[in-house]
């Protein structure tokens, strides 16, 4: 069974700071890895997908890294900026369009 | 596109009702997928449904809950009876193709039970 894990559970940081959102996940047999973020009473709003054959994606201060043969995944934040603050969710996609998620990470940046 | 839209957005019930979830996938995508949120269990895939047929309803807790597509731009998740524990939040998301492709949710319906 497929699980996966993100580090840390929490994070705050000061604006403007560079940052690292991990997650690993037990099964290296994946389609790809998608990085979700989720605001407060929100619904998920999809950031990056990398490809199982891919080894990062990027888009704007975003840069998400995927090795699948350690099973690690990160997420690279550049220059954080308060609306930043969500919390980030690392969702494994496995056979049959099944999406497993870890917990998240509750990232806040301070202005 | 409109996105994924869910109704209701929020659904407050008393134990036993029953309650109905709605959801109308992005126009043009074939597979649907119904999650629940809590802050126990995270989110957990509940039943997933391809060209309106479930393929996997291993996720579905109990026979209280069942799923339906009765065309391309509808799904309901129906509850009955509920009970305080189902409270949640439920998400559906939809893609088009085969694993490779991104999946885009809802806003979600929060669900109380009292």
């Amino acid at each position: 069974k497929q699980e996966v894990t993100q580090i840390p559970a929490a994070l705050s940081v000061p604006e403007g700071e560079n940052l690292v959102l991990n997650c690993s996940f037990t099964d290296s047999a994946i389609y790809n890895l998608q990085w979700f973020r989720q605001d407060p009473g929100k619904g998920l709003t999809s950031l990056l997908l990398i490809q199982s054959s891919q080894r990062e994606q990027t888009s704007g201060r975003l840069n998400a890294s995927l090795d699948k043969s350690s099973g690690r995944s990160t997420l690279y934040i550049a220059a954080s900026q308060p609306g930043d603050s969500a919390t980030y969710l690392c969702a494994v996609g496995t056979s049959g369009s099944r999406l497993t998620f870890g917990e998240g990470t509750q990232l806040t940046v301070n202005p | 596109d409109a996105g994924v839209i869910q109704s209701p957005r929020h659904e407050v019930t008393e134990m036993g009702q029953e309650v109905t979830l709605r959801c109308k996938p992005i126009s043009g995508h074939d597979y649907l997928f119904w999650y629940r949120q809590t802050m126990m269990r995270g989110l957990e895939l509940l039943i997933y449904f391809n060209n309106n047929v479930p393929i996997d309803d291993s996720g579905m807790p109990e026979d209280r809950f069942s799923a339906k597509m009765p065309n391309a731009s509808f799904s309901t998740l129906k509850i009955q009876p509920s009970e305080p524990r189902d409270s949640a939040v439920y998400f559906c998301a939809s893609t088009s193709g085969w694993s490779y492709n991104e999946q885009f949710f809802g806003p979600g319906t929060r669900l109380t039970v009292l």
